[in-house]
C-alpha cells in the first residue's frame, strides 16, 4: 500500500526567501510523485512530476523537487518566494492507477 | 486547447435532493476521475471512468454514481444529499488510467 505525508500543515516565509515544503511517501513499488498547487477557490494546477527519470525535477514558476529514494522524500523548493505563491500545496503519490493525495500544506508569504 | 471544464461552478441543494455534476476532459484524454474536497482537506478519490466503465472506486457510498459518455465526458450523480456532501467536487482527466491528471476548476456544492 502507498501513503503520503506532508510534514507541515502551514509554512510561513518572507517574500524573497527560500521555500521548503516537505513530503514523505511510502510505496511498495516505484511511485510517480507529483506536486499540485491550489489557489483559493480554484482547481488544482500541476506544478511538477517525477516519473523515474531525473531525480531533480523542475516545474513551473521556479519550483523544483528532488526525489530521494533513500529518504523516501520528495520535498518541494523554490529559491525566492513571491507573494503570488501563497496557496495550498498537495503532494501526490501514484502507483499504477492508484492516486493518493497528502493533506496539504498552506504556504503563507509575509511581506 | 481547452482544459478540463466543469459545470455548474456553484450549486445549492437541500437535504434529500439529487444532484448531477458534469465534466468535459482535456482534448485527447479518455479517462476521467472525480474527487471530493471538503473545506480544509485534501481531495478524496471518488471513482474513475475509462471506456465508459467505472474502473476503480474510493470509499464512497452507492449514493455516489457516475457515467462516462462516448465523447469521454462524464457525470457525477449524488442521491439523497446529506449536509456532509457539501464540498468542492473536482474532475480530473488523463490520457490513460495511470497518466498524469489535469484538474478542472471544480463545482462547489452546498447542501442546506
Amino acid at each position: 500500500a502507498q501513503s503520503v505525508t506532508q510534514l507541515d500543515s502551514h509554512v510561513s516565509v518572507s517574500e524573497g526567501t527560500p521555500v521548503l515544503l516537505r513530503c514523505n511517501y511510502s510505496s511498495s513499488y516505484s511511485p510517480s510523485l507529483f506536486w499540485y498547487v491550489q489557489h483559493p477557490n480554484k482547481g488544482l494546477q500541476l506544478l511538477l512530476k517525477y516519473t523515474s527519470a531525473a531525480t531533480l525535477v523542475k516545474g513551473i514558476n521556479g519550483f523544483e523537487a528532488e526525489f530521494k529514494k533513500s529518504e523516501t522524500s520528495f520535498h518541494l523548493t523554490k529559491p525566492s518566494a513571491h507573494m503570488s505563491d501563497a496557496a495550498e500545496y498537495f503532494c501526490v503519490v501514484s502507483v499504477g492507477d492508484k492516486i493518493i493525495f497528502g493533506k496539504g500544506t498552506r504556504l503563507h508569504i509575509l511581506p | 486547447d481547452a482544459g478540463v471544464t466543469q459545470s455548474p461552478t456553484h450549486l445549492i441543494k437541500t437535504r434529500g435532493q439529487q444532484v448531477t455534476l458534469r465534466c468535459s476532459p482535456k482534448s485527447g484524454h479518455d479517462t476521467v476521475s472525480w474527487y471530493q474536497q471538503a473545506l480544509g482537506q485534501g481531495p478524496q478519490f471518488i471513482f474513475q471512468y475509462y471506456e465508459e466503465e467505472e474502473r476503480q472506486r474510493g470509499n464512497f457510498p452507492d449514493r455516489f454514481s457516475g457515467h462516462q459518455f462516448p465523447n469521454y465526458s462524464s457525470e457525477l450523480n449524488v442521491n439523497a444529499l446529506l449536509l456532509g456532501d457539501s464540498a468542492l467536487y473536482l474532475c480530473a482527466s488523463s490520457a490513460d488510467p495511470g497518466g498524469t491528471q489535469y484538474f478542472g476548476p471544480g463545482t462547489r456544492l452546498l447542501v442546506l
